[in-house]
């Protein structure tokens, strides 16, 4: 079974510019929550998706958004980027009630 | 507010003793908690998980040790090997909130031979 993959692996961009990263989940997974990564927080919460809705959000500025698709395929959009968006961006898939099973993250950095 | 708290930030053991790394966590609500392994340049792997209505589980060398009155777990790898040098990650979540995952800062695991 094919693991969690996310697209690109690494990304550069500058400030004031927008990315889209992408998350196909585990076959079979509905469940999508995406995470950020930074030496001086830790591992962050940023939203979960299910079926379609975003059932939970973490604290993180409207800059960040996110959506997932019927084939619960999800993009996360971070806008008028700064420089401390660069960070490691995880997405992790699992089952109703199951254990959340991780991609390998995009690394973003911004200049 | 850091609701899951962590220690030690770092920890050295000689190969073949027995790791063991802390968390501490304050909102009662929170009923599972996993434990992931993060080796550098890659994703968290998902290592072994509870739930309160147990106070101990074993998957191969680790443990996990629960106690609900004291809101503390931890991890116990036992005959720590140098592959198991990496960086582990405690976290909880509530129920119904599964996939909002709230993470320890972190414990750099060192296995020297």
């Amino acid at each position: 079974k094919a693991g969690v993959t996310q697209t690109p692996r690494y990304l550069i961009k500058t400030r004031g510019q927008q990315v889209t990263l992408s998350c196909s989940p585990i076959s079979g997974h509905r469940s999508v929550s995406w995470y950020q990564q930074t030496p001086g927080q830790g591992l962050q919460f940023l939203f979960e998706y299910f079926s379609e809705t975003q059932r939970n959000k973490g604290n993180f500025p409207g800059r960040f958004s996110g959506r997932q698709f019927s084939n619960s395929r999800s993009e996360m959009n971070v806008s008028t980027l700064e420089l401390g968006d660069s960070a490691l961006y995880l997405c992790a898939s699992s089952l109703v009630g199951g254990g959340q099973i991780f991609g390998p993250g995009t690394r973003l950095t911004v200049l | 507010q850091q609701q899951v708290k962590q220690s030690p930030q770092s920890l050295i053991v000689q190969k073949g003793g027995i790791s063991i790394i802390n968390c501490a966590y304050e909102n009662t609500a929170f009923d599972y908690f996993p434990w992931y392994q993060q080796f550098p340049g890659k994703g968290p792997a998902l290592l072994i998980a509870i739930r309160p209505d147990v106070s101990e589980k074993k998957e191969g060398r680790f443990t996990i040790s629960f106690n609900k009155s004291a809101k503390q777990f931890s991890l116990h790898i036992m005959d720590s090997q140098p592959g198991d040098s990496a960086t582990y990650f405690c976290a909880a979540s509530m129920s119904g909130s599964q996939g909002n995952l709230i993470f320890g800062k972190g414990t750099k695991l060192s296995v020297k031979p």
